[in-house]
């Protein structure tokens, strides 16, 4: 059975840094690319980084490039996410997904539980 | 960026009917889209990928549809346990993007 869990969420305050972690399970890590998407209190879901199988290709989005790192250890079947500069609106339910291809096609095939990243004072 | 306008934003459906939420995204994605579902407080989960293809396990009363810029999930013949939000997502380009939501309750 696949499983994603994260931790690292927790209360930060603004400009401060936090590291996620995603410990994956169930499957050959190694094999496949790896994203974060969150999602703001009450809000709609948010792409923030995936990286490829072996941590070679990495993309970001806007809002987060030069603060946000994705990251990935293989022998320890281990995602990451270091947050630096962070800001109020990076409060959010992290999630770690892994990626599935198919003929060119991609999606979010597995989601972890998720964790709460509150940015405050 | 590809934007993703989903509708109706709220949708509520009596048990038995179909149902039926919209993705127009800015232009066209060649179905590089999927659809995922999420319950209250709980993760999402994959419904629909590759536009039409249904992912194991999921109900077959859930079907996709659509091309280019224009698609589409059905429910066909809402149960309760469907009452939940749904979302579009295209993979086509970086920014990965979402469509904002539909929130389907039952009438």
């Amino acid at each position: 059975e696949v499983q994603l869990v994260e931790s690292g969420g927790g209360l930060v305050q603004p400009g401060r840094s936090m590291k996620l972690s995603c410990a994956a399970s169930g499957f050959t890590f190694s094999n496949y690319g790896m994203a974060w998407v969150r999602q703001a209190p009450t809000k709609g879901l948010e792409w923030v980084a995936t990286i490829s199988y072996d941590g070679s290709s990495t993309y970001y989005r806007d809002s987060v490039k030069g603060r946000f790192t994705i990251s990935r250890d293989n022998a320890k079947s281990t995602l990451y996410l270091q947050m630096n500069s962070l800001r109020s609106e990076d409060t959010a339910t992290y999630y770690c997904t892994r990626e599935e291809t198919y003929y060119g096609y991609n999606w979010f095939a597995y989601w972890g539980q998720g964790t709460l990243v509150t940015v405050s004072s | 960026d590809i934007q993703m306008t989903q509708s109706p934003a709220s949708l509520s459906a009596s048990l038995g009917e179909t149902v039926s939420i919209e993705c127009l995204a800015s232009e066209g994605i060649s179905n590089d889209l999927a659809w995922y579902q999420q319950k209250s407080g709980k993760s999402p989960q994959l419904l629909i990928y590759a536009a039409s293809r249904l992912q194991d396990g999921v109900p077959s009363r859930f079907s996709g549809s659509g091309s280019g810029t224009r698609y589409s999930l059905k429910i066909s013949g809402m149960q309760p346990e469907d009452e939940a939000d749904y979302f579009c997502q295209q993979s086509y380009k970086y920014p990965l993007t979402f469509g904002s939501g539909t929130k389907l309750e039952i009438k």
